[in-house]
Order: C-alpha cells, then sequence, then structure tokens
C-alpha cells in the first residue's frame, strides 16, 4: 500500500477482554514500531522490530502487551485482560532500517476500554 | 538520548513566520535535533533533522546555535494548516532502529 495502514480504526471493548490491534507497514519498511498517545499526552514508545525480531521491548507497559510481527510485514499488538487505563490511540510507524527521516505513522487505532 | 524542552504553546498570525524554540543543554556530539509534527488526528510527520548547520527544506528551516544547546524551528508563512503539536527530539544519528523517545512538545496555534 502507500502508507502505514492500521486497524481497526477505532475499537471500543469492554474491562477484561482481550484486543488484537494490526498494522501494515509501507513495504520493504524493515523497521516498525508501536507507539502509544493517551488523550492530551505525547507519544509513549512500546515496541520495536527490526525484520520479525524485537530487539528493543523496552516500553510495553505491563505482560498483559505482547506484538509479533510476520514475514517482515504485518504487525500485531494484542491486549490481555483490558483496562480502562490502556485507553488511547495507538499509532505504529514504519521506516527503511534505522532511517527516521523516511518514517511514516500510521492514523493510528483509537482503543476505549469502558 | 539527551531531553529537551520546549514551550507548551505558541500562537502565530497566519502569514507570519512561527519560530518554535527546544532547548537540548545535555546534546552530546553525536545527537542530531530532529523535528516532527502531530497535526490533530494524524500520526506524526518527518520535518526537518540537522547535527550542526542550519538546514532548509520545502516545510521548514532549523537553525541550531553554535554550541548546539537550542535549536529553533522556523516556518516562514505558517499558514492555519500548519497548527499542530511540534516535536523537538535529540537522538544518536546512525543509531540503526532505536524508537524515537517524544515529549510533550510545543501546541502550535495558527490563526487568521
Amino acid at each position: 500500500g502507500a502508507g502505514v495502514s492500521q486497524s481497526p480504526s477505532n475499537k471500543v471493548t469492554e474491562k477484561g477482554k482481550d484486543v488484537e490491534l494490526r498494522c501494515d507497514p509501507i513495504s520493504g519498511h524493515t523497521a516498525l514500531y508501536w507507539y502509544r498517545q493517551r488523550l492530551g499526552q505525547g507519544l509513549e514508545f512500546l515496541i520495536y522490530f527490526q525484520g520479525n525480531s524485537a530487539p528493543d521491548k523496552s516500553g510495553l507497559p505491563s505482560d498483559r502487551f505482547s506484538a509479533e510481527r510476520t514475514g517482515e510485514s504485518v504487525s500485531t499488538l494484542t491486549i490481555q485482560r483490558t483496562q480502562q487505563e490502556d485507553s488511547a490511540v495507538y499509532l505504529c510507524a514504519s521506516s527503511p532500517t534505522g532511517s527516521w527521516r523516511l518514517a511514516f505513522f500510521g492514523q493510528g487505532t483509537r482503543l476505549t476500554v469502558v | 538520548d539527551a531531553k529537551t524542552t520546549q514551550p507548551t504553546s505558541m500562537d502565530c498570525a497566519e502569514g507570519r513566520a512561527a519560530n518554535l524554540p527546544c532547548n537540548h543543554s545535555t546534546i552530546s556530539g553525536n545527537e542530531y535535533v530532529y523535528w516532527y509534527r502531530q497535526i490533530h488526528s494524524q500520526g506524526p510527520q518527518y520535518i526537518i533533522h540537522g547535527l550542526k548547520n542550519n538546514e532548509t527544506n520545502e516545510m521548514a528551516s532549523l537553525i541550531i546555535t553554535e554550541d548546539r544547546k537550542s535549536s529553533t524551528l522556523i516556518l516562514p508563512h505558517a499558514t492555519l494548516r500548519d497548527t499542530a503539536v511540534y516535536y523537538c527530539i535529540v537522538r544518536v544519528g546512525g543509531q540503526a532502529g532505536t524508537a524515537l523517545i517524544f515529549g510533550k512538545g510545543t501546541t502550535l496555534s495558527v490563526s487568521s
């Protein structure tokens, strides 16, 4: 595709349920990043993928959060047993290896936990 | 990565230059200054980056002080569409794959 695609664009879930958020990066971009942005706050780094491996998971807030990437392409961020504080916009970005100048962000998934 | 300090908000009249300051007094010699912006409901967008010299592209100019402890992003003729949160980030150059750490940025409001 022409850009980074994220789905769903909006997700409302009940507290305690699991959710999966999907990111389709720009074709050929080997690096993929997940960020979280709570209402009125800055971006919070979650995890970085290089190819299918995740050398930096330092931002994942708890063991309820996990992510995987397959085929050096699509990535899924999974949140188990969602809590209200998980409500945020989850943003995905992709870039050629190490080149933030060429990084593009998706439009994000707005997650609301009720 | 070095920490940056930016004003919380700024206002600018349409058509005037918007000058957004950023302090990064603990920047080290191999750290670049990056600027991104985030328009409401969109993902962040790269604007410009630099190491020592001033830089200019089709979007903006970046002025870095000689001691590199501060910089200014200049939007020469601000338009209403430039209303956004502007993030100043310092990061080691050539560091493959590490994440950019975003602060709270400066909310720029451009009005007619």
